[in-house]
């Protein structure tokens, strides 16, 4: 079967630093996604790794370790938009097709 | 260039009686997903759609719930006799390929289903 874990809340400070952890034990796997998902709406994509290493983009940083099972996102200089659910979702083979799992997501609170 | 479309975004229902909810993928995109999430969890998948074609339907109750792709117009999600426990937010997300590609799903809106 497919698990992926991640906390389910963490609060950080407004222009602090935070990282949120994923790990996933998944048969096969084929990337990993990170979405960002506000109260009430959609999720929007983020990043996605499938290498092993670092992606940038902007404020946002995403890291992939396959022999680990581990990822993270690292969200820079903190704004209080940034207060929304952080979604990790792994794609793997399932069933003749790449299916993808999602983690139940982490909420995030930025306070002042 | 529109997203993924839903409709409509808010459906209220009485128990017994039958929900339908639209999802129009984005332009481009053939593959349709739909997933149900619950207020504190995350995303679950129903099921997954190809044009015409029912590819991955492990996730949907065997009952009352039924999903189609017709060559044309948009998918559906039928729930039949709704109960108390279909409250939920429904959304459909789409892609323009299933196989090996860095393309994300892209999500709409999505519907929250009440039923009263």
């Amino acid at each position: 079967g497919q698990n992926i874990d991640q906390p389910t809340e963490m609060t950080a400070t407004e222009g602090a630093i935070v990282q949120i952890n994923c790990t996933y034990q998944t048969s096969g796997f084929n990337g990993l996604f990170w979405y960002q998902q506000h109260a009430g709406e959609a999720p929007t994509f983020l990043s996605y790794n499938v290498l092993d290493g670092l992606e940038e983009k902007g404020r946002f940083s995403s890291f992939l370790s396959r022999s680990k099972g581990y990822s993270y996102l690292l969200l820079k200089e903190l704004q209080m938009k940034d207060s929304a659910s952080y979604l990790c979702a792994v794609r793997s083979p399932s069933g003749g097709y790449q299916k993808v799992t999602f983690g139940i997501g982490t909420k995030l609170q930025v306070i002042p | 260039n529109a997203g993924v479309m839903q409709n409509p975004r808010h459906l209220v229902r009485r128990r017994g009686q039958e929900a339908r909810l639209r999802c129009s993928p984005m332009k481009g995109h053939s593959h349709v997903y739909w997933y149900r999430q619950l207020p504190e969890e995350g995303l679950k998948f129903m099921v997954y759609l190809q044009k015409e074609n029912i590819i991955d339907e492990s996730g949907m109750p065997k009952e009352r719930f039924s999903a189609e792709f017709p060559k044309e117009g948009p998918s559906i999600l039928r729930i039949q006799q709704v109960v108390r426990g279909d409250s939920a937010a429904y959304f459909c997300a789409s892609s323009p390929a299933n196989e090996y590609s860095n393309q994300p799903q892209h999500f709409g809106d999505g519907t929250r289903l009440s039923i009263l």
